[in-house]
């Protein structure tokens, strides 16, 4: 099984919600992902949790607030968000993100959340 | 700077032409390369994953090339097909970098019949 699930698939949201983004995967993977990809842009990495730790924040504002329950999941927690935030929100994952040798990230269907 | 670019930005062919698509990079060191495939509204699809030591990969009618020395990468199609409409993204990591991945602006491809 090399697949990355996220729910929901489309979300709606307005600036004063507090809502959650979700995202599974069973390849005993160790390292997940978090980017936010505009329309016509590559993914922009936002966050990396590494044996269920927080690794990598890439000065992502406070209103996103990722985590991490078990190494099989990864939430991403929206609260007070602008309309620039709406995009695809992907999901990846890893069989280690440590270490020198990169390994393949697999990628979620996104989630299309859209802020009004 | 680790940068990677892509070209062209846009291409359009018809049912059944090959095209090739183009990656140069400036990261260092380098780990490997990969080409992904997104079609519009999904994740990405790896289609090909190449370290430096190799310098040719095959998935299907996708073969992509590496040449490390001109820090170039190439992905050809053959015999395109309708569904080969997507965008595709050059992706280079550099090694101990923690997973972190250095995208292009990728090709956005579309194939009429």
């Amino acid at each position: 099984d090399t697949e990355v699930t996220q729910t929901p698939k489309h979300l709606v949201m307005g600036m004063t919600n507090k809502k959650s983004l979700k995202c599974e995967q069973h390849m005993g993977h160790r390292a997940m992902y978090w980017y936010k990809q505009k329309a016509k842009k590559p993914p922009e990495l936002m966050f990396v949790y590494s044996y269920e730790k927080l690794s990598i924040n890439e000065s992502v504002p406070s209103r996103f607030s990722p985590e991490c329950p078990n190494s099989s999941l990864l939430n991403l927690h929206l609260h007070a968000l602008q309309p620039e935030d709406s995009a695809l929100y992907l999901c990846a994952s890893s069989q280690d993100g440590a270490g020198a040798i990169p390994y393949e990230q697999y990628f979620g269907p996104g989630t299309r959340l859209t802020v009004t | 700077k680790n940068q990677v670019e892509q070209s062209p930005q846009s291409l359009i062919i018809l049912e059944g032409k090959n095209c090739t698509l183009q990656c140069n990079y400036t990261v260092s060191p380098f780990s490997n390369l990969r080409w992904y495939k997104q079609d519009t509204g999904r994740g990405p699809v790896s289609l090909t994953i190449m370290t430096f030591s190799e310098n040719t990969k095959s998935n299907g009618r996708y073969t992509a090339t590496l040449d490390a020395d001109t820090k170039q990468s190439s992905l050809h199609i053959t015999a395109s097909q309708l569904s080969d409409s997507a965008s595709y993204i050059c992706v280079v990591s550099a090694t101990g970098n923690t997973g972190k991945l250095i995208f292009g602006q990728g090709t956005t491809l579309q194939v009429k019949p």
